[in-house]
């Protein structure tokens, strides 16, 4: 167990539809880092919070958002799910960032059909 | 921009012997870390080591260690005693200075370990 949960472990849904994706952090880190892996474009960073306010964004679309909440958990909002938003969905904590600070949770795998 | 480069779309290596992993990484800021995860089939990342753009030596984590080539840009991984256990996907990452920014990960390298 890395100490980081994400809920659901798997997800299967229509295209159109909304999902929302949670992640409690490592206790004591205060940044969430969502990232999504897919066949064609790899791991891709999506957003990271830090302490409750977004701090980098990366390659995530207008369809999708996030936000950290006081008890520093986080949710992905994916919205008009498309067949291509299929993909294992990671979210990962950390204090610092630094040596072995990044620590990953064992994704979400949603499939959009 | 940063990137990271992985060129092995798989290496294959028999059980007990020591396989390198290459990954070479592209970036313009003086402070950077760069990192290894273990990604088996069954989906989970698995840290294995880190280094520091500013770490004199090179980074050991058991049977793990990071050849680490600042001036040609590389961050080799090397497994010594390969297992069978070690079969799986590895990526190699890169975060922007030294602390609390995102990873920009390689496509990955697939080992695949026999007896």
């Amino acid at each position: 167990d890395s100490g980081v949960t994400q809920t659901p472990k798997h997800l299967i849904t229509a295209t159109g539809q909304r999902v929302t994706l949670r992640c409690s952090p490592r206790s004591g880190d205060l940044s969430v880092y969502w990232y999504q892996q897919s066949l064609d474009q790899g791991l891709q960073f999506l957003i990271q919070y830090y302490n409750g306010e977004e701090r980098a964004k990366g390659n995530i679309l207008e369809r999708f958002s996030a936000q950290q909440f006081p008890d520093l958990h986080s949710e992905l909002n994916l919205s008009s799910l498309e067949l291509g938003d299929s993909a294992l969905y990671f979210c990962a904590s950390s204090v610092r960032g630094q040596g072995d600070g990044y620590t990953f949770g064992s994704g979400t795998r949603l499939t959009v059909v | 921009a940063q990137k990271i480069t992985q060129t092995q779309p798989g290496m294959f290596v028999q059980e007990k012997e020591a396989v390198t992993l290459d990954c070479t990484y592209d970036t313009s800021d003086p402070s950077y870390g760069l990192f290894w995860y273990k990604q088996p089939s069954s989906g989970e990342m698995i840290f294995l080591i880190y280094q520091g753009s500013y770490d004199q030596q090179n980074a050991t984590e058991g049977r793990y260690s990071l050849n680490f080539q600042k001036a040609r840009k590389s961050a080799n991984l090397v497994i010594s005693a390969s297992q069978l256990g070690d079969s799986a996907m590895y990526f190699c990452a890169m975060s922007r200075n030294q602390a609390g920014t995102a990873l920009i990960f390689g496509k990955g390298t697939t080992l695949s370990v026999s007896s």
